[in-house]
């Protein structure tokens, strides 16, 4: 059973470009998660999807940022105009239930994003 | 908001016990756990306490006292591959809270 597949593991780009992450949660897994990691700090939380629907985005950046789970496919992060404080380590969760409290999430390897 | 304490770093030999501490202030609370991250990668589900006490598994246990919002996490037997980032977390529903995690050192 494959676990949370991110793509790309990688990812440069120059300021002003944007970045596309992509997800694909562990099969059975309807309930996605973006955090952000920054060097020497925790994860923090972005946003949370379920398929076509943003359930909440409370950690998500008002501008440039955008997150989509459609019906078929990966999740995606969508970076808009980068900036050099984008630069960061992009993790994505999923869990078969909404409700985590006692159910570990499950992440993915993470895409490292470099701004230059 | 929630607000999770715990060492920025510790380094210990092969063999020995490593207790890393977390404070918590959250404004609401259903347990805590703990993550493992290598060199960067995924982080990996260890522990969840949901009620007060000791909950062991295998080399590793993890405390929780909710009177004093504090819980730890306990390697014993240290090994190299133990070197890794740890990570509690609040869970609150969907949304997990981490601090910003300790960096455990294995020497020889």
């Amino acid at each position: 059973n494959a676990g949370v597949m991110q793509n790309p593991r990688h990812l440069v780009r120059r300021r002003g470009q944007e970045a596309r992450l992509r997800c694909s949660p562990m099969k059975g897994h309807s309930h996605v998660y973006w955090y952000r990691q920054l060097p020497e700090e925790g994860l923090k939380f972005m946003v949370y999807l379920q398929k076509e629907n943003i359930i909440d985005e409370s950690g998500m950046p008002k501008e440039r940022f955008s997150a989509e789970f459609p019906k078929e496919g990966p999740s995606i992060l969508r970076i808009q105009q980068v900036v050099r404080g984008d630069s960061a380590a992009y993790f994505c969760a999923s869990s078969p239930i909404r409700d985590t409290s006692n159910q570990p999430q499950h992440f993915g390897d993470g895409t490292r994003l470099s701004i230059l | 908001g929630q607000s999770l304490e715990q060492p920025s770093e510790v380094t210990a030999v092969e063999g020995a016990i490593v207790q890393i501490n977390c404070t918590y202030q959250t404004s609401g609370f259903y347990g805590l756990s703990w993550y493992q991250q290598h060199d960067g990668g995924a982080p990996t589900f260890l522990s969840y306490n949901a009620l007060d006490g000791l909950e062991e598994t295998g080399r590793f246990s993890s405390f929780l006292s909710r009177s004093d919002s504090y819980g730890y996490l306990l390697l014993q037997e240290l090994q190299m591959k133990d070197s890794a980032s740890y990570f509690c977390a609040v869970p609150n529903d969907y949304k997990l809270s981490f601090g910003a995690g300790t960096t455990v050192t294995v020497r020889a």
